[in-house]
């Protein structure tokens, strides 16, 4: 069965810091890496999207792939109060449907 | 990427009644999915919704229980059937953006309480 792990968390950093939240999959084949951000109450909203190995930057926000590892993660810079949400991992391989991570809470401390 | 709503929004139901939840999207789409969210956990699918033939269910979710609509690229339906306070979730409609990456965009969510 193919799975997604993340720490649960939470993850509490202070503001403007790094916060660092990782990923691991089970299926080797596995080609499209996706990171959600879900406030409370509300639906998820994908922030950033990686296909290759390396790295991945957008504003603040930097995903990370390593395919031999089966490992993403997702480094948000200057964190900010507002970033501080429940963090999604999902992870497919084209023509599948997608497995999603029990998601890290984030805690950005003013 | 796609704009979509979700009716209703939430509701509060009684055991045993059925609630259907209606997705609507702003384009055509070809891959639309319906997924439950329960207090605390992540997102578990419950079904593929094909459009012109029937919803293609995950394992430990059937027809009886959460039937779906498809018919047309822009909208679709999920009903919670003969509902008990365990179907308490979020339900959420997501489509896939069709643009090759399968990058999926989710609705707003149906925030459902069973009593």
């Amino acid at each position: 069965q193919k799975e997604v792990e993340q720490n649960s968390g939470p993850l509490s950093v202070p503001e403007g810091a790094i916060a660092s939240l990782n990923c691991t999959y089970s299926d080797r084949v596995s080609q499209s890496f996706f990171w959600y951000r879900q406030y409370s109450g509300k639906s998820p909203e994908l922030i950033m999207s990686i296909y290759s190995n390396g790295d991945k930057e957008d504003g603040r926000f930097t995903a990370q792939l390593n395919k031999a590892s089966q490992y993403v993660s997702l480094l948000i810079r200057d964190s900010q109060p507002s970033d501080s949400a429940t963090y999604l991992c999902a992870v497919n391989n084209y023509g599948q449907n997608f497995v999603f991570g029990p998601g890290t809470r984030l805690s950005v401390l003013p | 990427s796609a704009v979509i709503s979700q009716k209703p929004s939430r509701d509060i139901c009684q055991r045993g009644t059925s609630l259907t939840i209606q997705c609507q999207v702003d384009s055509q789409v070809t891959m639309m999915f319906w997924y439950r969210q329960q207090p605390g956990q992540s997102l578990t699918l419950i079904a593929t919704a094909n459009q012109g033939s029937e919803a293609t269910y995950e394992s430990g979710f059937v027809i009886d229980k959460f039937p779906i609509s498809r018919p047309n690229l822009t909208f679709s339906t999920l009903t919670v059937s003969n509902m008990s306070p365990e179907d308490s979730s979020i339900y959420l409609c997501s489509v896939e953006d069709g643009l090759g990456a399968e990058t999926q965009y989710f609705g707003p969510g149906t925030r459902l309480l069973v009593l």
